[in-house]
């Protein structure tokens, strides 16, 4: 059965620490991960990786995934308060399903 | 479009009612998915549109629930006989194809009384 699992379920830091996010997976017909940041309701879409070792890198996040492990993280450096949602990490296959995470709860206290 | 739009952004109905939810994806867009989405719980996949017809419905948990895209255009998720089981968040995304990021709206959350 596809599963994405993510790890921490939640995590509390203060502003300014880095944060690593874990998620590991196992998709059928593999052919993407994405990242999706969740405030309020509904997911905004942060990266899509398809490619092993290559990082994307958007201001202070970055993701690289590993498909030897069937893995990948998400970075936050130098958190802010902004930072605090809902992290979901995202399998897809090649029929264009999808397999969601349970999401990892970031807080960032000030 | 400017993204995708969810309507209404709240609706509270009685158990046993029938109710319907509205999804407009971005203009252009041929692949429509519909999630719903329980407290504490990732979005769980319902049904998934490829143009006008339902490329993989696996996801409907029974047949109180049910969905169209007549032009492959707008979508609406049809429940019937509500249960108090079916409050969630449903999420509608789309992408320009199958193969393509999926933009999320902002979702219907729906309470049953």
């Amino acid at each position: 059965e596809d599963k994405v699992v993510q790890s921490p379920l939640s995590l509390v830091v203060h502003e300014g620490d880095t944060v690593t996010l874990n998620c590991s997976y196992e998709v059928t017909n593999f052919r993407s991960l994405l990242w999706y940041k969740q405030e309020k309701k509904a997911p905004t879409f942060l990266f899509m990786l398809t490619s092993s070792g290559i990082e994307k890198k958007s201001g202070r996040l970055s993701s690289i995934l590993d498909k030897k492990e069937l893995s990948s993280i998400l970075n936050i450096t130098a958190t802010q308060t902004g930072d605090s949602a809902i992290y979901l990490c995202v399998g897809g296959g090649s029929q264009g399903n999808l397999i969601f995470g349970k999401g990892t709860k970031l807080s960032v206290k000030p | 479009g400017a993204g995708v739009s969810q309507t209404p952004s709240n609706k509270v109905t009685e158990k046993g009612k029938y109710v319907e939810l509205r999804c407009d994806p971005i203009s252009g867009h041929t692949a429509l998915y519909w999630y719903r989405q329980s407290l504490g719980q990732g979005p769980e996949f319902l049904i998934y549109f490829q143009g006008t017809g339902a490329a993989d419905d696996s996801g409907l948990p029974n047949d109180r629930f049910f969905a169209v895209r007549p032009e492959g255009s707008v979508s609406t998720l049809k429940i019937q006989r509500t249960e108090r089981g079916d409050s969630a968040v449903y999420l509608c995304a789309s992408s320009l194809t199958s193969a393509d990021t999926q933009y999320f709206g902002p979702g219907t959350r729906l309470t049953v009384l």
